[in-house]
């Protein structure tokens, strides 16, 4: 039973490129969150979705974040435009459907790099 | 600001010690969870208590849950090299993310 795939592990992007972050989450799991976490620091919640569903983006910036979970296939968090301050380790986690907001199961994340 | 406040942000001791960390928060919860992280990996779930429990063990953990006072400690026995990770607090409210503190880095030294 495979955990929660994320991919690439790693990905170097030139300021004004985009950057497209997959997470495959774990056999069962329906609900799909992205975090965010600079070195050093907490992680900090971008978006929080459901199959072809955002339940709560609360955390995502206004523009040049998207984020979506099709019915089939990873879901992509798309960060358009990149700029350095958006170099961090992006994580994204799975939970079953009746506990959400409870256990959440962790990619090994998304290290952006943008030079 | 981060929901969760862990305290200290960082901590050193010797193997065989036990390591207590501290985890405040400021609005009402279902439950707080605490997590660790390896180096450049991803989080792992250690330990869930909910909001009517007070204490809860799993193994070499013990976590306890003060609701009045808003705060949450961890404390690991008999501590080993290889707990060395950053630990970090979660709490789960009427949403349904959860919220991470900073983080307290635990540094165990053989």
């Amino acid at each position: 039973n495979a955990g929660v795939m994320q991919n690439p592990r790693h990905l170097v992007r030139r300021r004004g490129q985009e950057a497209r972050l997959r997470c495959s989450p774990m056999k069962g799991h329906s609900h799909v969150y992205w975090y965010r976490q600079l070195p050093e620091e907490g992680l900090k919640f971008m978006v929080y979705l459901q199959k072809e569903n955002i339940i709560d983006e609360s955390g995502m910036p206004k523009e040049r974040f998207s984020a979506e979970f099709p019915k089939e296939g990873p879901s992509i968090l798309r960060i358009q435009q990149v700029v350095r301050g958006d170099s961090a380790a992006y994580f994204c986690a799975s939970s079953r459907p009746n506990e959400s907001g409870e256990k959440l199961f962790f990619g090994s994340g998304t290290q952006l790099s943008v030079l | 600001s981060q929901q969760g406040e862990e305290d200290p942000q960082a901590l050193s001791i010797q193997e065989g010690e036990n390591a207590t960390m501290n985890c405040s928060y400021k609005t009402s919860i279902n439950n707080l969870q605490w997590y660790r992280q390896n180096s450049g990996r991803g989080l792992v779930h250690l330990i869930l208590i909910r909001s009517n429990e007070r204490e809860k063990h799993s193994g070499r953990l013990r976590v306890t849950l003060d609701t009045s006072k808003k705060s949450s400690s961890l404390l690991i026995t008999a501590s080993r090299a290889a707990d060395t990770a950053s630990y970090f607090c979660a709490t789960g409210g009427a949403g349904n993310m959860l919220t991470f503190g900073g983080g307290t880095r635990l540094m165990v030294k053989p």
